[in-house]
């Protein structure tokens, strides 16, 4: 089975706060995703990586950067938190970048205030 | 990508088959249906895919109609986990667009 982990489940942190997120996938996957959830709006891409050290930006990525140093972590960074970059915020890997068989991990529900 | 059509809820009793159905009239030739479900507060969890076969893996089957305008996931024997909500998209294998974009999707509700 695949596992998709991610460091915390809920978090709680103060505007302005350096924020991040890990994430660790093991199945050797190419390629991880972060997303963001909330209600009315879907899910959002924020970056998407292929490779060791490669990333692109998705449709939001304002805000936020990544770091993948290893093949099975991908980091999101909130450089300096926002009450509005509240959220549920969701990784993803898959094994082509072209498929859309995505395989998540639990979701970090972050709080800012 | 096509666009994708499904009821808002549906009831099931536990231990019956959910037939969850998915409208995508528009869908050409080149492209994929998938399923994903969401339980409440956790992550999308992709459940299966198809082109144009019928497919089936341990979580469910998946039944396209000849023409492919429409598809039927079923879920064999439901349990109360199987509660959540189910999206339905089409996408093209290998398109440019990488990300999963959910429509609203069929909250499936199986009862006791």
């Amino acid at each position: 089975d695949v596992k998709v982990t991610q460091s915390s489940r809920y978090l709680v942190k103060r505007t302005g706060e350096k924020v991040f997120l890990e994430c660790v996938q093991d199945m050797d996957h190419e390629n991880m995703f972060w997303y963001r959830q909330d209600p009315g709006l879907g899910l959002r891409l924020i970056y998407f990586s292929y490779d060791v050290k490669m990333k692109e930006k998705g449709d939001i990525p304002e805000g936020y950067s990544v770091s993948r140093e290893k093949k099975e972590r991908f980091s999101l960074i909130l450089e300096s938190a926002s009450t509005n970059q509240t959220s549920m915020y969701l990784c993803a890997s898959s094994h082509q970048l072209s498929s859309y068989e995505q395989y998540f991990g639990p979701g970090t529900r972050l709080t800012v205030t | 990508d096509a666009k994708t059509t499904q009821p808002p809820s549906m009831d099931c009793a536990e231990g019956r088959a959910a037939n969850l159905p998915c409208n995508h009239s528009t869908i050409s030739g080149n492209e994929y249906v998938y399923w994903y479900r969401q339980i409440h507060s956790q992550g999308p969890q992709y459940i299966i895919h198809g082109l144009k076969n019928n497919e089936t893996n341990e979580m469910a089957s998946l039944i396209i109609t000849e023409d492919r305008k429409s598809s039927t996931l079923i879920l064999p024997h439901a349990t109360l986990r199987d509660t959540a909500v189910y999206y339905c998209i089409v996408r093209v294998a290998g398109g440019s667009a990488r990300q999963l974009t959910f429509g609203s999707g069929t909250q499936l509700t199986v009862l006791p």
